[in-house]
This record gives C-alpha cells, sequence and structure tokens, in this order.
C-alpha cells in the first residue's frame, strides 16, 4: 500500500445520504484516481487528477464528485445520485499521468 | 469503447506448477500493460509490468510477454506457491488512465 492511506476502511450510510471517502498520499506524487470494484469485475474509473486543482471524469463519473485542493489529498463524494453506490473504493497515484499506479487498502461501502 | 479481455476467470494449480494469465486489448495506441496481485480485502499491488518497446521481461518466477501485432500479453508464474493464491489483474493504457481486465482468480494447493 505504500504511502496512500484511505479512511475509513469500512464505511456504513443509509440511501439517500451523501458519503465522503478519504485518500492522502505522502509519495508526492501528482497524479491521483478514484476506481470502483465490484465483485467479480475489474476496476472502472470514477474521476482522475493529474495536477492540484484539476480533475477529469472517468468512464463511470455519474453520482460522484471529487476535489484536488492539496496535492496530498483527493477525496471522494459518493452523493445520493449515485444509483448503486455500495462498492469497494480504491484510490491510486502515479509520479506522473503515464507512470505506474500504486493502490491504497480501499474502502468498503456499504449503502443500506 | 477500448476493452482488455482477461482469461481464465479462474485457474488452479498444483504447488510446483506454473500458471499463465493471458489478457488482450482493443486500443492500439495502449503502451503500458501492467499486472496486479489483489488479496481478499486488499488493495491490488503492482507485481510487474511492460512497455511496449519491449517483448519480455522478467522478475524471479513471474514473466510477463507482450505481442503488439496481435494486442495480446500474457503473465507466467513458474513454481507456484499457496502464497502466490489471489486475483490477478491485467491492465492497458488509455491515454493517461488504466484499463482494466476482469480478473483471474489463481488457487495454488499444496
Amino acid at each position: 500500500d505504500g504511502g496512500i492511506t484511505q479512511s475509513p476502511k469500512y464505511l456504513f450510510r443509509k440511501e439517500g445520504q451523501n458519503v465522503t471517502l478519504s485518500c492522502e498520499q505522502n509519495l508526492n506524487h501528482d497524479a491521483m484516481y478514484w476506481y470502483r470494484q465490484d465483485p467479480g469485475q475489474g476496476l472502472r474509473l470514477i474521476y482522475y487528477s493529474q495536477i492540484v486543482n484539476d480533475f477529469q471524469k472517468g468512464d463511470i463519473a455519474e453520482g460522484y464528485s471529487v476535489s484536488r485542493e492539496k496535492k496530498e489529498s483527493f477525496p471522494l463524494t459518493v452523493t445520493s445520485a449515485q444509483k448503486n453506490p455500495t462498492a469497494f473504493y480504491l484510490c491510486a497515484s502515479s509520479p506522473g499521468a503515464t507512470d505506474t499506479q500504486y493502490f491504497g487498502p480501499g474502502t468498503r461501502l456499504t449503502v443500506l | 469503447g477500448e476493452n482488455v479481455e482477461q482469461h481464465p476467470s479462474t485457474l488452479s494449480v498444483q504447488e510446483g506448477d506454473s500458471a499463465v494469465i493471458k489478457c488482450t486489448y482493443s486500443d492500439s495506441a495502449s503502451n503500458y500493460f501492467p499486472w496486479y496481485k489483489q488479496e481478499l480485502g486488499k488493495g491490488p499491488q503492482l507485481i510487474i509490468d511492460i512497455r511496449s518497446n519491449v517483448g519480455e521481461k522478467k522478475d524471479q518466477r513471474i514473466a510477463v510477454t507482450l505481442n503488439k501485432t496481435a494486442k495480446h500479453f500474457s503473465l507466467h508464474i513458474t513454481e507456484t506457491q499457496p502464497e502466490d493464491s489471489a486475483v490477478y489483474f491485467c491492465a492497458a493504457s488509455k491515454g493517461t488512465a488504466l484499463i482494466f481486465g476482469k480478473g483471474t482468480t489463481l488457487s495454488v494447493s499444496s
């Protein structure tokens, strides 16, 4: 997991509530990413950021929002507009946009 | 759109045997191909990667081969051990992002 931390490890929320997942890295990486993983599926890209104050939508951005105010931090908000939010969420970072990506330990979100 | 196909979805081998996992990709512009190992409840860990200017790369018991003409790449694990049991993902670059295969669950029995 290197210097990438995600908190909390498990998160429970009621349907209709927004929830924010934390991702912090101390690797001095410029690029950061959020992926969603469902059982038996690969990782699908939600959002990514190549530099502070800039981010782009991935393949499944609907119902999610992000911010990148600091190089070290890339929080993900799962909004009530996300129809199926229950999943395992993984944050990653890389030195530059086309470099190797390193993953955090993940947050398992369950919406009741 | 661009996608990565990974086979097989499950693979069972005896300790000491070799294991091979294959992936194909569709985007001819892809030039970076990492492989990740994920243990239950944890984040994926990079085990080996290859760029399009080489055809093969080896790291101890693990090797990756790349055939750009055919758009496929493979992971080879020799002398498998029980601790190799995990889910393995291949990926191919798409611009500044990665497209992942759906994973292969490898079980090594002793």
